[in-house]
Formats: structure tokens, C-alpha cells, sequence
């Protein structure tokens, strides 16, 4: 099976711009989840999409926002760049069929390297 | 005070040493205790995981649960260079849907 795949892999924007990340999960996976990883806060949970619904939130301002279409691809957008949200994307899927995530782990992608200038 | 605490490191050690790498978490709610390595410009990957307390072992790796001491380790034996990477502990409250909580992970390096 393909794994998880992320486009683009690097993206560099000016402040105040918007950017869309797109994940393409494992094949069969239903649940598709976003973080942003930094070095000085680690991994943080954005959102999570079962089945085209949002069924999880972090929190992260309304500029993150996200979604899923009927085939379980995902995209992410960020509106009005700020330099903060200079970090990894990263995506996950897992077929999160009512399952908690250790019965049903997180297969990552890796992820998109997002540099705001 | 933060969900699940590690340290940072950078912990670096020469090949064959054991490795001990450790966090620690708040909320007794935490039910399930996960271990991703994260290579250098890649996404994580699920190394170990467990829901008891106690040792598991799956080769050269040892994941051990303390719940009476919100504590939770991962060893590795007979460490390579191929060990390098940095790892992350991972934690889930319940069974139901909610998100994992990640600790910030710790660079490792082994040194041949």
C-alpha cells in the first residue's frame, strides 16, 4: 500500500498570503489528521476529518481551517500568513472506525515544510 | 503544567549503549502510551505501543509503563547508528476519538 503523501514537500510565502496543504491518506483510511510540528511546541493537534466531517479541534485560530472530500483526501488552508505559522505540516490517516488511536495508529506523511517570509 | 513532558535532549551516546528515554504526563485519564522516531526530514513512525503497565519488548526495544507514577520510558539495547532520530512519546486519554498528545520528542544520536 502507498503511504501517506503530502504536496507540496517546501513552500515559501509572503506574510499575509494563504496556502493550501494537501494529504492523500493510506487507502481505506477514513480519519485524516493535521499538526503542526515546531521546534519550540513540538507536535500540535490542528483538526481531525472522519468521513468528510471535522470530528476533532485543536486550538489553533479560525485562519486554520480544513477539510475532506468523499475520497478521503484532505486540505488544509492558512489565511493571512503570519511569520509564526513558519513550520512542518504534517498529516496523518488511520482508518479511526470508532477506534481509539492505539488500536488504530496514526500513519504520518512527510509533511510540508512551510517557511513564511 | 503541560499534558505529557520530555526532555528535549540532545542525548547522545556511543554504538551499544543502552538508551533510556523518558516522559512524564499529568492527567491519570491517559490510557494509551505510544513511542513514534521521527527521521530527519520525515514523518513519524508508531515504534511501540502499549495500554497496561509494565514491559513490553519488541526486539531491541523495551516500552515500560508506570500509571502509579505517570511514567512511561522507551529502551533500546545495543544501540546503532541507525537508531538515530528523534523520538516521541505519544499519549491518548480514552477509547473513544480523541487526539493524541505528543511529547516535544528526544534528539538522539548514536555515535559508531
Amino acid at each position: 500500500k502507498a503511504g501517506v503523501t503530502q504536496t507540496p514537500r517546501y513552500l515559501i510565502k509572503t506574510r499575509g498570503q494563504q496556502v493550501t496543504l494537501s494529504c492523500s491518506p493510506i487507502s481505506g483510511h477514513r480519519s485524516v489528521s493535521w499538526y503542526q510540528q515546531t521546534p519550540g511546541q513540538g507536535l500540535q493537534f490542528l483538526f481531525e476529518y472522519f468521513s468528510e466531517t471535522q470530528r476533532n479541534k485543536g486550538n489553533f485560530p479560525g485562519r486554520f481551517s480544513g477539510r475532506q472530500f468523499s475520497n478521503s483526501r484532505s486540505e488544509m488552508n492558512v489565511s493571512t500568513l503570519e511569520l509564526g505559522d513558519s513550520a512542518l505540516y504534517l498529516c496523518a490517516s488511520s482508518d479511526g472506525q470508532g477506534k481509539s488511536s492505539y488500536n488504530s495508529p496514526l500513519h504520518f506523511g512527510n509533511g510540508t515544510r512551510l517557511t513564511v517570509t | 503544567q503541560k499534558e505529557v513532558e520530555q526532555d528535549p535532549g540532545p542525548l547522545s551516546v556511543p554504538e551499544g549503549a543502552i538508551v533510556s528515554l523518558n516522559c512524564t504526563y499529568s492527567n491519570s485519564a491517559f490510557q494509551y502510551f505510544m513511542w513514534y522516531r521521527q527521521y530527519s526530514r520525515k514523518g513519524p513512525e508508531l515504534l511501540m505501543y502499549t495500554y497496561s503497565s509494565g514491559n513490553k519488548e519488541d526486539g531491541r526495544f523495551t516500552a515500560q509503563v508506570d500509571k502509579s507514577s505517570k511514567y512511561i520510558s522507551l529502551f533500546i539495547r545495543d544501540s546503532q547508528p541507525s537508531d538515530s532520530a528523534t523520538y516521541l512519546c505519544a499519549i491518548n486519554r480514552n477509547s473513544g476519538n480523541t487526539p493524541l498528545v505528543f511529547g516535544k520528542g528526544t534528539r538522539l544520536s548514536v555515535i559508531a
